[in-house]
């Protein structure tokens, strides 16, 4: 079956890394990928990483992809007070994305 | 270039009445997709309208929802009648034709409450 699964909540201090884990379970996915919510704003593509891949670095964001176990991490080093948000993860099927429940991203100053 | 627009952004309505949510994808995008997220869960595919033609609506929920894409321009996405469980963000999406999901532009979503 399809399913994602993210924890919900996670709390950083400015400054500090943060790693927003994600299983899945259909393993015939292409690509995998984040994306972001700010308050009142739409989703965004943070980043997406190809299935053959074990890892992609983007400036402060580092993906990390462990097929073995289908799990999908995203690193966000040096994490500021903009980046507070709700990040996705998301796997695409037949054209269509499966997303998580999504993390809800808190940066305390 | 104007993004994907949603309107309204925000909806409340009470039980059993009729709302009706549009989407205007970026101009030229043949793909349109409408996603809902239900308070605090996962956001859920519900239909893919390539043009005016729905190419997969195995994600609606049920009879209540109807999607429109009339001209293969703006969607319209109306529930009749709403029930509580209703309630949600609905997304809209578009993209060019032959773009993969890289290539998707989300709308802001409208905020659908029922009362």
């Amino acid at each position: 079956g399809e399913d994602v699964e993210q924890s919900l909540f996670l709390s950083v201090r400015e400054g500090d890394s943060s790693v927003i884990n994600c299983t899945y379970t259909d393993s015939s996915s292409t690509y995998l990928y984040w994306y972001k919510q700010e308050p009142g704003a739409g989703l965004q593509l943070l980043t997406y990483i190809f299935s053959n891949m074990d890892m992609k670095q983007d400036q402060r964001l580092t993906v990390l992809l462990n097929k073995k176990d289908k799990h999908l991490s995203l690193r966000i080093a040096d994490t500021q007070t903009g980046d507070s948000a709700i990040y996705f993860c998301a796997e695409s099927i037949t054209g269509k994305l499966i997303f998580g429940q999504g993390t809800t991203l808190q940066v305390k100053p | 270039e104007a993004g994907v627009t949603q309107f309204p952004s925000h909806s409340v309505i009470e039980k059993g009445q009729t709302v009706t949510l549009r989407c205007d994808p970026i101009s030229g995008h043949d793909n349109l997709y409408w996603y809902r997220r239900v308070m605090g869960k996962e956001i859920k595919f519900l239909l893919h309208f390539v043009k005016e033609s729905k190419q997969d609506e195995s994600g609606m929920p049920n009879n209540r929802f109807l999607a429109e894409r009339t001209g293969g321009t703006y969607s319209t996405l109306k529930v009749q009648p709403a029930e509580l469980e209703d309630s949600g963000v609905y997304f809209c999406a578009s993209s060019h034709e032959g773009q993969g999901i890289s290539g998707y532009t989300f709308g802001s979503g409208t905020r659908l409450t029922v009362v």
